[in-house]
């Protein structure tokens, strides 16, 4: 079975700081695609970054910047420089290349404080 | 431009009652899919469709949902016999291609609660 696991349930850190959410996945497929998502509160899921899993360098959108370990299976997400409006729910999520379905971890409730 | 839209955003139904849960993908969208959350978790994989082809319906949990997607546009997700498990927010995403490295565009999510 293909499965997400974020083992951080909720985190906290001050407004400015950097701060690293992590995920794991399980699969044995060779082809797929791990994306990030960001749940605010008004609870509209938007993507935050995507990688492919064929893809060596890690994949970085201004702030937020992912630490893709292939062998290792993990996928974390670090967001610089953290804004008031980074508040939300993330969730990693993966797709292999076989099958439509998104399989989502359980979520990482990310709280920044002024 | 408009986004994915959901009707309606809240629907409470008493045990044993029909629903019926609607999603208007982006415009010219092919790819159209709908998930289910429940409190505190993440989505979980309802259905798939490609245009009007239901290609994937593996994540219905019982046969007591059904969705339909007749035109390749508005997609309705309808529950049958509602149960107090089946209380969850119903998020819809679409997709203008059909691959994984396609970005899944979400509505705001319908809340069901069954009483």
């Amino acid at each position: 079975a293909q499965t997400v696991t974020q083992s951080q349930p909720e985190m906290s850190v001050q407004e400015a700081e950097t701060v690293t959410l992590s995920c794991t996945y399980d699969t044995s497929e060779n082809n797929y695609y791990l994306f990030w998502y960001k749940q605010p509160p008004s609870r509209q899921m938007i993507l935050v970054i995507r990688q492919e899993a064929y893809k060596q360098q890690n994949a970085t959108e201004n702030r937020f910047s992912v630490n893709f370990q292939k062998a290792a299976k993990s996928f974390s997400l670090k967001i610089s420089d953290s804004q008031l409006g980074d508040t939300a729910m993330y969730f990693c999520a993966f797709r292999p290349d076989s099958n439509y379905q998104l399989i989502w971890g359980a979520g990482t409730k990310l709280i920044i404080k002024p | 431009g408009a986004g994915v839209s959901q009707s309606p955003r809240y629907k409470v139904a008493k045990r044993g009652q029909d629903v019926a849960l609607r999603c208007d993908p982006i415009s010219g969208h092919v790819s159209l899919f709908w998930y289910q959350q429940a409190l505190g978790q993440g989505p979980e994989f309802l259905t798939y469709f490609q245009n009007e082809a239901q290609l994937d319906k593996s994540g219905l949990p019982s046969d007591r949902f059904f969705a339909e997607r007749p035109e390749g546009s508005v997609s309705t997700l309808k529950i049958q016999r509602t149960q107090q498990e089946d209380s969850a927010v119903y998020l819809c995403a679409s997709s203008p291609g059909q691959g994984p490295s396609y970005e899944q565009y979400f509505g705001p999510g319908t809340r069901l609660t069954v009483t």
